[in-house]
């Protein structure tokens, strides 16, 4: 079955820029979506197609995709963006939907 | 605003079949383009995708778990059933229901979800 890797965690200072991770071989054919999850709360997506961002979400959210790597950064991290993140894609047919194992993003 | 809200039992034992219902305001499943799909937790452990089903009732079932799952809509009513049969403890997980925005036809993303509901499978 078709993967997405993640890291499981990545930390960060406030005020710094975290950098979160997905690969997977469809991604270099099926966009990416991102999800942040807080503690007993259902998760919210923060960008779509790549390196869309909903409205509502703030700007130091953004996405990017190189190849088969797509990348999640928050730039200028502040205390409230410690959550888990989840990546999404389809396999390489886009008929499944696929989930990351998920980032646990901490704020140092 | 579109919300949606999942129901159905909290505790089920094993082998029985599990009969979710996501209750949904502020759009339509008869919409060219809408699609409602369920996903679920287990506690501590990452999302999975379970199903998705789309206005045209094009439906969608995770390969790792097709055998077990249904997935339903009744437009006149927003409501959109999955059933799991067979459940098993390691089933136990919060059940999230989501709106579901296809992309040049491929399954695409979710952008509203319900707040989701705890299954706990055993005896």
């Amino acid at each position: 079955s078709y993967e997405l890797t993640q890291p499981p965690s990545v930390s960060v200072s406030p005020g710094q820029t975290a950098r979160i991770t997905c690969s997977g071989d469809a991604l270099a054919k099926q966009y990416a979506y991102w999800y942040q999850q807080k503690p007993g709360q259902a998760p919210v997506l923060v960008t779509y197609k790549d390196s869309e961002r909903p409205s509502g979400i703030p700007e130091r959210f953004s996405g990017s995709s190189s190849g088969t790597t797509v990348t999640l950064t928050i730039s200028g991290v502040q205390a409230e963006d410690e959550a888990d993140y989840y990546c999404q894609s389809a396999d390489s047919s886009g008929t499944y939907v696929v989930f990351g194992g998920g980032t646990k993003l901490t704020v140092l | 605003q579109i919300t949606l809200k999942e129901s159905g039992p909290t505790l089920v034992k094993p082998t029985q079949t599990l009969t979710l219902t996501c209750t949904f305001s502020g759009f339509s499943l008869s919409t060219s383009g809408v699609g409602v799909g369920w996903i679920r937790q287990p506690p501590g452990k990452a999302l999975e995708w379970l199903a998705l089903i789309y206005w045209n009732d094009d439906k969608r079932y995770s390969p790792s778990l097709k055998s077990r799952l249904t997935i339903t809509k009744e437009t006149s009513k927003n409501q959109v059933v999955l059933t799991m049969t067979n459940m098993d403890p390691v089933d136990t997980a919060t059940y999230y229901c989501a709106h579901s925005v296809p992309i040049y036809g491929t399954a695409g993303y979710f952008d509203y979800w319900g707040q989701g509901t705890l299954v706990t499978v055993s005896s």
